[in-house]
């Protein structure tokens, strides 16, 4: 049974460009969330998806968008990209109102 | 909203040792904590959970203690292995308007010493 996959692994942008990122849930979890982790923190909550909508955002601009899909997949977008952008983007899925999380992999995005 | 604090950034011990990690966190309101563990290059993997309804819970080698009292939680690892070498994160999970997410701690390293 496949966990939660992330692509892509790693990725490097230029200041100012746009990103997408996407993730592929737990078989049979239908919520996911984003996480961001900076180095040498803690994750930290960006938003999570359930029916297709955003339902809880953590505090992150404007810039961090997401998506998902009919098949509960999810997509990350940040746009603008800044040098402080640069962290482990983490997806985490969970059957909906069920604790816990199953977490992938993380997708390393580094902004020059 | 509240964060989740550690006591100690790094901890090392030698194989065969008890390791204690400690987790301070502030959210009165949160009802679910689990412990994790990250291994370099990986995401948090599940280690234990525990609900505010319970002060203990034991697992494989590992215990979580929780203390509403003082508010602190505790990861116990039996005989540690170097394979137990790794950052771990407390995290409290509490219900918003419908959805719940995660609030973690900065993490402790734990080092284990053959």
């Amino acid at each position: 049974d496949a966990g939660v996959t992330q692509s892509p692994t790693h990725l490097i942008k230029t200041r100012g460009q746009q990103v997408t990122l996407r993730c592929s849930p737990k078989s049979g979890h239908d919520t996911v969330s984003w996480y961001q982790q900076a180095l040498g923190q803690g994750p930290q909550f960006i938003f999570q998806y359930y029916e297709e909508e955003e339902r809880q955002r953590g505090n992150f601009p404007d810039r961090f968008s997401g998506h998902q899909f009919p098949n509960y997949s999810s997509e990350l977008n940040v746009n603008a990209l800044l040098l402080g952008d640069s962290a482990l983007y983490l997806c985490a899925s969970s059957p909906h109102r069920i604790d816990g999380y199953t977490f992938g992999s993380g997708t390393r995005l580094t902004v020059v | 909203g509240e964060s989740v604090g550690l006591h100690l950034p790094t901890l090392s011990v030698q194989e065969g040792d008890n390791s204690i990690i400690n987790c301070a966190y502030s959210n009165s309101a949160s009802d679910y904590f689990i412990w994790y563990k990250q291994e370099s290059g990986k995401g948090p993997q599940f280690i234990i959970d525990i609900r505010s309804n319970m002060d203990k819970r034991q697992g494989q080698r590992v215990t979580v203690l929780l203390n509403k009292t003082v508010k602190h939680l505790s990861l116990q690892i039996a005989a540690t292995q170097p394979g137990d070498s790794a950052v771990y994160f407390c995290a409290e999970n509490y219900v918003q308007t419908g959805a719940n997410n995660l609030f973690f701690g900065t993490g402790t390293r734990l080092t284990v010493i053959p």
